[in-house]
């Protein structure tokens, strides 16, 4: 099955610097990859995804870029905010006419120190 | 995105009890799923919830132990059953390919997070 390796565990930054977090996966089939941000006690938000025909995606601070053929995908976050200390999960998923299982990598905790 | 209910939000329970918790979605969609996240840890797939025949369960989870309902394609209850204290963990419910929408994003619900004691 997947298996998603997930880099660092931990990370600070300050506050206006950038944030870079990156994952591998093992199923050359995972063709979908989402990033999700958890604050404390509440659920996983999905902040960007990317799919396997695209290498790179931006949505303002945050992009995200893959490179399938070394299996590893990337988070960068510019411009780092005291909000966006959390932790973050990358995973990665097969998708074809239905909707495979996600895999999420072990998480790295974000602290951006004002 | 889909709105996800999931109930309850927490529980506190006896060693030995079970606990079911609830999964409604406001629109049909084809995917449910049920995560653990330990705590200070990452969500490992329980299992996939199929509409109308047995869920899916990964290795390390078992029918006996988390057994798994999907009547309609909008609802779904996973129950943990004999329950001890390394059951404690937040468990959340999650949805993808709704129906309606070309839409390939997973929601999550709120999460129930279960204490055993």
């Amino acid at each position: 099955g997947e298996n998603v390796e997930q880099h660092p565990s931990t990370l600070s930054v300050q506050e206006g610097d950038s944030a870079v977090i990156k994952c591998t996966y093992s199923d050359s089939a995972s063709n979908y990859f989402p990033w999700y941000k958890q604050e404390l006690g509440k659920r996983p938000q999905l902040i960007i995804d990317i799919r396997s025909n695209v290498g790179e995606k931006k949505d303002q601070r945050i992009a995200v870029t893959l490179n399938k053929t070394a299996k590893h995908f990337s988070l960068h976050i510019t411009e780092t905010q005291p909000e966006d200390s959390a932790v973050y999960f990358c995973a990665a998923s097969p998708q074809g006419t239905s909707y495979g299982k996600l895999t999420f990598g072990q998480g790295t905790i974000l602290t951006v120190h004002p | 995105s889909a709105v996800i209910s999931q109930k309850p939000s927490r529980d506190i329970c006896q060693r030995g009890t079970s606990l079911t918790i609830q999964c409604q979605v406001d629109s049909q969609v084809t995917m449910m799923f049920w995560y653990r996240q330990q705590p200070g840890q990452s969500l490992t797939l329980i299992a996939t919830a199929n509409q109308g025949s047995e869920a899916t369960y990964e290795s390390g989870f078992v029918i006996d132990k988390f057994p798994i309902s999907r009547p309609n394609l909008t609802f779904s209850t996973l129950t943990v059953s004999n329950l001890s204290p390394e059951d404690s963990s937040i468990y959340l419910c999650s949805v993808g390919g709704e129906s309606s929408k070309a839409n390939y994003g997973y929601t999550f619900g709120s999460g129930t997070r279960l204490t055993v004691v």
